[in-house]
């Protein structure tokens, strides 16, 4: 099975700050990498499909880059709302569905 | 409206088993994988196994491999996770997820709200 690793584990930023996720997988997953970010109490909400398309609704300052086995997930600037935790999941090899680690962002 | 709504909170015995259910609509059952996903507390996200509701294909994570059975009932548009031999570990909230792509080119990635199992003596 696939593994992915995301990195850092915690990141702490600022509101209005940049922030970059990473996501590394064991082998090629071409570009079948999703980003999902979860809050507390609620299940996670899809923000990026296929490593750079964005979901329906999801807003600009989320865009996600990559292929084969280094994937990156930005938020531009990051809004109060967007303190969470974040998930990699790849949908490429068979089983489809492994999920890295979780990188939290958090206020600094 | 497009909902997966699973059944309610569980409590078990170690060594029991546990099944839930998660019911679909609006939508049609067999267009899309079903997975399922566990969550223990304050932890990150297990992906369990998905099946193929449209020819009942199954597959399981080595980790759950032996111990989960999932299935797709088309009649009833329900898909099942069974947990058998509990733990102490497998307390944890159970997702149900219907994920794929539509005939759009869009994402489907509908989640449902969770089951939570708790297992205790």
């Amino acid at each position: 099975e696939i593994v992915l690793t995301q990195s850092p584990a915690t990141l702490s930023l600022s509101p209005g700050e940049r922030a970059t996720l990473s996501c590394r997988a064991s082998q090629s997953v071409n570009n079948y990498l999703a980003w999902y970010q979860q809050k507390p109490g609620q299940a996670p909400r899809l923000l990026i499909y296929d490593a750079s398309n964005r979901a329906t609704g999801i807003a600009a300052r989320f865009s996600g880059s990559g292929s084969g086995t280094d994937f990156t997930l930005t938020i531009s600037s990051l809004e109060p709302e967007d303190f969470a935790v974040y998930y990699c999941q790849q949908r490429s090899n068979w089983p489809p569905g492994t999920f890295g680690g979780g990188t939290k962002v958090e206020i600094k | 409206e497009v909902q997966l709504v699973q059944s309610g909170a569980e409590v078990k015995q170690p060594g029991a088993t546990v099944k839930i259910s998660c019911k679909v609509s609006g939508y049609t059952f067999t267009d899309y994988y079903m997975h399922w996903v566990q969550q223990a507390p304050g932890k990150g996200l297990e992906w369990m196994g998905l099946v193929d509701p449209e020819d009942g294909e199954i597959v399981y994570a080595e980790k759950f491999q032996g111990r989960v059975t999932i299935t797709a009932d088309t009649s009833t548009d329900t898909a099942y996770m069974e947990l058998g031999s509990l733990r102490s570990e497998d307390t944890a909230v159970y997702y149900c997820a219907a994920l794929g792509i539509a005939a759009t080119g869009d994402a489907f990635d509908i989640w449902g709200q969770g089951t939570m199992v708790t297992v205790s003596s």
